[in-house]
């Protein structure tokens, strides 16, 4: 069956420290997406990806860093930088482009963040 | 940017109709209105899509008004497996930038 992986599912990381989350898809999407959402919140965009090696800032890409090297992946490195990561990650991918059934987004079961 | 509109949260009975609501007074002609939902501690799942007739599916009925300003989305009979964070977004079609953006959506409570 096709779909999004996401990994770990639960994480925990010191304060300083860089953590990257995995974003893996097979249903040979072109689009990827990171949100963030936080407690009784509801998405907010970090990043986004139309085409491997290409991507663009969301609303939030402070303190976060992407890669697209290969279409199927799409990690997500939450650095130091990143002042309160605390959150839930979600990952999404989509068929790019304009029509009746573009952009029509499928997600992860998303990946739990927690800093001690 | 079109933003959208939603209630913060709503009351539904069990095997009763529900209407969720959403304004986008500001959507362009071009522009697909998307429906997702997020059940507790998972990802959102798509619901239900359309740019101006009203469209059916196994999940829910969309209904657009004839401004596109407005649109509904129709739960026929609630379960309380619907209780869930209901999104209403729009897809942008003015720029090749396909960035999909969520505001808080609306709350579904279902009471059996």
């Amino acid at each position: 069956d096709g779909g999004i992986t996401q990994s770990p599912k639960y994480l925990f990381r010191k304060e300083g420290q860089n953590v990257t989350l995995s974003c893996e898809q097979n249903l040979n999407h072109d689009a990827m997406y990171w949100y963030r959402q936080d407690p009784g919140q509801g998405l907010r965009l970090i990043y986004y990806s139309q085409i491997v090696n290409d991507f663009q800032k969301g609303d939030i890409a402070e303190g976060y860093s992407v890669s697209r090297e290969k279409k199927e992946s799409f990690p997500l490195t939450v650095t130091s930088a990143q002042k309160n990561p605390t959150a839930f990650y979600l990952c999404a991918s989509s068929i790019p482009g304009k029509g009746a059934g573009a952009n029509v987004l499928t997600f992860g079961a998303g990946s739990r963040l927690t800093v001690l | 940017d079109a933003k959208t509109t939603q209630p913060n949260s709503m009351e539904s009975n069990e095997e009763e109709p529900v209407h969720l609501p959403c304004n986008h007074s500001t959507i362009s002609g071009t522009d697909y209105i998307h429906w997702y939902r997020q059940l507790p501690s998972q990802g959102p799942e798509y619901v239900i899509h359309g740019l101006t007739s009203n469209v059916n599916n196994r999940m829910a009925s969309l209904a657009i008004a004839e401004d596109r300003k407005s649109s509904t989305l129709i739960l026929h009979r609630a379960t309380l497996r619907d209780a869930a964070v209901y999104y209403c977004i729009l897809r942008y079609e003015k720029s090749n930038n396909n960035d999909m953006r969520f505001g808080a959506g609306t709350r579904l409570t279902v009471k059996p």
